[in-house]
């Protein structure tokens, strides 16, 4: 059975800090998704990645496939990125399957 | 934007009632997904759905739940005999062919 495993589970930092939310999982995906989830339930994609590195705004995501472990990095932190960040993998199956397996999201806090 | 509605935006019902989840794909869509969130769990993958047909369910997806899409806008989920276990927030989400999956706002179900 895949597990994703974010690490760290909680995290407090101050406005301006750089950020990094770890992912790793144990089988082989044909994609990884960053999702943020807002304190009212919402859920945004914010990041699909197959390979190599994807750069939005302040967000940057990177995977090394090799190792099946990917980064979530924000730069600049600030106080409207506290929410929670969950990786999301697309296991490798057969007959067009692609239901996603969730880790349990990492909750970052920016204080001001 | 486009965007994924999702309605209502909370349900209540008592145990054994029949709900019906309704949601709103972005209109150039293929592909369709139901996820579900128990408060303070991880998201959890239910069923996709591709050319009118389910293309994948989980363990959690069993006779009790089924899905449709009756008009070629709305996609249904429908839990047949609702038990207390089933109270939790439920997710919507759609792609194109390739690419994101878009997420609605979600529908918090409480079952009494």
């Amino acid at each position: 059975k895949n597990e994703v495993e974010q690490s760290p589970q909680n995290l407090t930092a101050q406005e301006g800090e750089f950020i990094t939310i770890n992912c790793s999982y144990s089988v082989g995906i044909s994609a990884l998704h960053w999702l943020q989830q807002h304190p009212g339930g919402g859920i945004v994609s914010l990041f699909m990645l197959s390979s190599g590195k994807k750069k939005h705004g302040r967000l940057i995501a990177t995977i090394n496939i090799q190792e099946k472990h990917s980064s979530l990095h924000i730069t600049a932190s600030h106080p409207r990125d506290s929410a929670v960040y969950i990786c999301a993998v697309r296991p490798l199956r057969g007959g067009g399957a692609d239901g996603l397996t969730f880790g349990k999201g990492t909750h970052l806090i920016i204080q001001p | 934007e486009p965007e994924v509605t999702q309605t209502p935006s909370h349900q209540v019902t008592q145990m054994g009632q029949e709900v019906i989840l309704r949601c709103v794909p972005i209109s150039n869509h293929l592909y369709f997904y139901w996820y579900r969130q128990i408060l303070g769990q991880k998201v959890e993958f239910l069923v996709s759905f591709y050319n009118n047909e389910i293309s994948e369910k989980s363990e959690i997806f069993d006779d009790q739940f089924s899905v449709e899409r009756p008009d070629g806008s709305n996609f249904t989920l429908k839990i047949r005999s609702t038990k207390l276990e089933d109270s939790a927030m439920y997710f919507c989400a759609s792609r194109e062919k390739t690419g994101e999956r878009y997420f609605g706002a979600g529908t918090r179900l409480s079952v009494l």
